[in-house]
C-alpha cells in the first residue's frame, strides 16, 4: 500500500527548531520528486519545499535559510529540518508525492499531516 | 494572500452543475498547466485534475477542468452531497519559480 506518515510536529517556542520527518511505504522515496506542503486557516496551501531525485533541493522564499530537506534513503523516509521558527511557520505540515517528478508539480499521494505551532 | 484568486465559497442543489473560478497572471496560470485537488472536511488534499483537464484513475468523470488565457474552472456536474469540500487550483509560477495555490473555495451542497 502506497502510504506517507509525517510525525514530529509539537508545540515549540519562536527561535526554536523541529523535525518532521515522513515515512513513506509502498514507493522509494529516492526515486520520487518529495515536497513538503503547509496549510494554514488564514493563508490555506503553500508550498514548502521539494528534493529531486537527484539531491536537488529548493525551496519557498518564506523559508529559505530556515528549513531543510533532505531524505534517509536506507529508512525511505523524508525530512524537513525546520529552524529559526516564527508565530506564521504555525500550520499544519504535509508531505506529497509529485508523481509528475516536476513536470506537472501534480501531488498525488499526501500524508495525513502533522501540526506545528509556534508560540510564546 | 494567495497568488491565485478563487471565489471563497459555492453551492448547488443535488444533480446541478456548478463551476469554480481560479483567476491568476501571465507569471502562473497564463503559461503553465493547472491543477486541482479536493480536500475533504479533516482531510489531507487529493489530486483532483492534473494538467488542465485530465482525471486520475478513479475520480469520476462529473468532474472536469478547463483553462482559458489566465483563469482556470472546476465544473462538476450531477452534484452529490459527497462533492462537499474546499477545492483549491494549483499551478507553477514562473515569478516565484514555485508552485503557487489558490486560497480554496468551499462548496456546500444544499
Amino acid at each position: 500500500e502506497v502510504l506517507l506518515e509525517e510525525s514530529g510536529g509539537g508545540l515549540v517556542r519562536p527561535g526554536e527548531s523541529l523535525r518532521l520527518s515522513c515515512a513513506v511505504s509502498g514507493f522509494t522515496v529516492s526515486s520520487n520528486f518529495m515536497n513538503w506542503v503547509r496549510q494554514t486557516p488564514g493563508k490555506g496551501l503553500e508550498w514548502v519545499s521539494v528534493i529531486y531525485t537527484d539531491g536537488s533541493t529548493y525551496y519557498a522564499d518564506s523559508v529559505k535559510g530556515r528549513f531543510t530537506i533532505s531524505r534517509d534513503n536506507s529508512k525511505n523516509t523524508l525530512y524537513l529540518q525546520m529552524n529559526s521558527l516564527r508565530a506564521d511557520d504555525t500550520a499544519v505540515y504535509y508531505c506529497a508525492r509529485d508523481f509528475s517528478k516536476g513536470v506537472l508539480n501534480a501531488f498525488d499521494i499526501w500524508g495525513q499531516g502533522t501540526v506545528v505551532t509556534v508560540s510564546s | 494572500q494567495s497568488v491565485l484568486t478563487q471565489p471563497p465559497s459555492a453551492s448547488g442543489t443535488p444533480g446541478q452543475r456548478v463551476t469554480i473560478s481560479c483567476s491568476g497572471s501571465s507569471s502562473n496560470i497564463g503559461h503553465n498547466i493547472v491543477n486541482w485537488y479536493q480536500q475533504l472536511p479533516g482531510s489531507a488534499p487529493k489530486l483532483l485534475i492534473y494538467t488542465t483537464n485530465q482525471r486520475p484513475s478513479g475520480v469520476p468523470d462529473r468532474f472536469s477542468g478547463s483553462k482559458s488565457g489566465t483563469s482556470a474552472s472546476l465544473a462538476i456536474s450531477g452534484l452529490q452531497s459527497d462533492d462537499e469540500a474546499n477545492y483549491y487550483c494549483a499551478t507553477w509560477d514562473d515569478s516565484l519559480n514555485g508552485p503557487v495555490f489558490g486560497g480554496g473555495t468551499k462548496l456546500t451542497v444544499l
